[in-house]
Parts: structure tokens; C-alpha cells; sequence
């Protein structure tokens, strides 16, 4: 069955650095997302993604953050400075459609760490 | 706005016996409800979702959710439990109408399964 792949599983990064996280979604999905769980807290929404551009956004997702679809596999999310308080879990996952029926098919993560 | 509650953060039951993970649902339109299991270090895995179809949902691995609008929930039940049952299970809401639905996770509750 075909699965949503991210890459790298654990990154461990200075604080004021940039980082990358990188996600291979399902092929024939069009609408990307990336999520994040802080350590014992829930998964919150990031941003969603559709049509090489930013569909919507929470408050979370500042001017540090940004997302990209490179090229026809990759879809990235970019941590401009990061920040101790960026430490968490980051979940990418795709769907075929936008439609609020359509589920939404996840990566293992990559577990950030920030020092 | 949407909104998920979970009101159980763990439950632990004995393996054979039946599982109930608890949740309530708070939506502005009519909602798509999921339940997502995490197993440690694995990604989210969806085990099934209700979409204004039948109330009664069964999903993988012998699990069912049943939908009450009346009670604004949408509980996860397993007539015998297994070992290999023992997760972190989320409850989620997606509702539209918009672009490309972002999913609203509840806080999760943990099962543990004993001998």
C-alpha cells in the first residue's frame, strides 16, 4: 500500500540554525499538510498545501516558517531560525482531495530537537 | 470553529476484554469524524472515519465507532482487546466547507492492554 515517507526520523539542530524537513507524499494525492506534536501535547495543524501554493495557515506557521513543493515528489517545510520552542514531532500527510470526508494518510514524523 | 474531546487520557483494560475510548465532538457544520491509532515511534494510522453515511463505522483490526448526533459523540469500541492493541488513539474532526480541510485532533487517550 502506498505511504507517505519523511525523512530525515530524528534531526537534531542549533538553535538559530535552518532546518528542512522533507516528505515524499503519496503520488497520486494533490492537497499536502504538516502537523506538529510537542512533546504531551496534541497534534496541531501547521499548514495545507494544494496547487503550489498555501491553502491555509494557523497561527503557528510565522514568517520563520515556509513550505515547498520543489519538484513533482517533495514537499517541504523550512524552519528559517529555529527556536528551542520548535522542538516537536513534525507530521507530514497528503489526501487525494480537500473535501473534509477525504482522510488524510500520514508519515512516521521527524522528531526535531532543537538545542 | 471545530473542537475534539477526549475523556479518558488512559485506559488500561485486560487483554479480552472490551474497549471503550470515549470522545465528543463540537462542529459548525456537519462534520467528518476519524479515529487515528499511533503506535510508539510509528506514524498516524488511520482505523476509521464516518462521513454522513451509516452511524455505525467499523474499521480495521475489528474496531467501530459509532456517530450520535444527539450526544455529540463519536466513541471507539472493541469487543476483545489485544495485545498488540496497546497505542495512543486520536479522535479527529474535519469539517468543511474550504479548500483543503485541516483535521482538529483530540488530546489522545492511551490504552494499555494487561494479561
Amino acid at each position: 500500500e502506498p505511504e507517505v515517507t519523511q525523512t530525515p526520523s530524528h534531526q537534531v539542530t542549533q538553535m538559530g540554525q535552518e532546518v528542512i524537513l522533507r516528505c515524499v507524499p503519496i503520488s497520486n494525492h494533490l492537497y499536502f499538510y504538516w502537523y506538529r506534536q510537542i512533546l504531551g501535547q496534541k497534534v496541531e495543524f501547521l499548514v495545507s498545501f494544494y496547487n503550489n501554493e498555501i491553502s491555509e495557515k494557523s497561527e503557528i506557521f510565522d514568517d520563520q516558517f515556509s513550505v515547498e513543493r520543489p519538484d513533482g515528489s517533495n514537499f517541504t517545510l523550512k524552519i528559517r531560525s529555529t527556536k528551542l520552542e520548535d522542538s516537536a514531532m513534525y507530521f507530514c500527510a497528503s489526501s487525494k482531495t480537500g473535501a473534509a470526508s477525504q482522510p488524510q494518510h500520514f508519515g512516521d514524523g521527524t522528531r526535531l530537537s532543537i538545542l | 470553529a471545530q473542537s475534539v474531546t477526549q475523556l479518558d487520557s488512559h485506559v488500561s483494560v485486560s487483554e479480552g476484554t472490551p474497549v471503550l475510548l470515549r470522545c465528543n465532538y463540537s462542529s459548525s457544520y456537519s462534520p467528518s469524524l476519524f479515529w487515528y491509532v499511533q503506535h510508539p515511534n510509528k506514524g498516524l494510522q488511520l482505523l476509521l472515519k464516518y462521513t454522513s453515511a451509516a452511524t455505525l463505522v467499523k474499521g480495521i483490526n475489528g474496531f467501530e465507532a459509532e456517530f450520535k448526533k444527539s450526544e455529540t459523540s463519536f466513541h471507539l469500541t472493541k469487543p476483545s482487546a489485544h495485545m498488540s492493541d496497546a497505542a495512543e488513539y486520536f479522535c479527529v474532526v474535519s469539517e468543511g466547507p474550504g479548500t483543503a480541510s485541516k483535521l482538529t485532533f483530540g488530546t489522545g487517550t492511551r490504552l494499555q492492554v494487561t494479561l
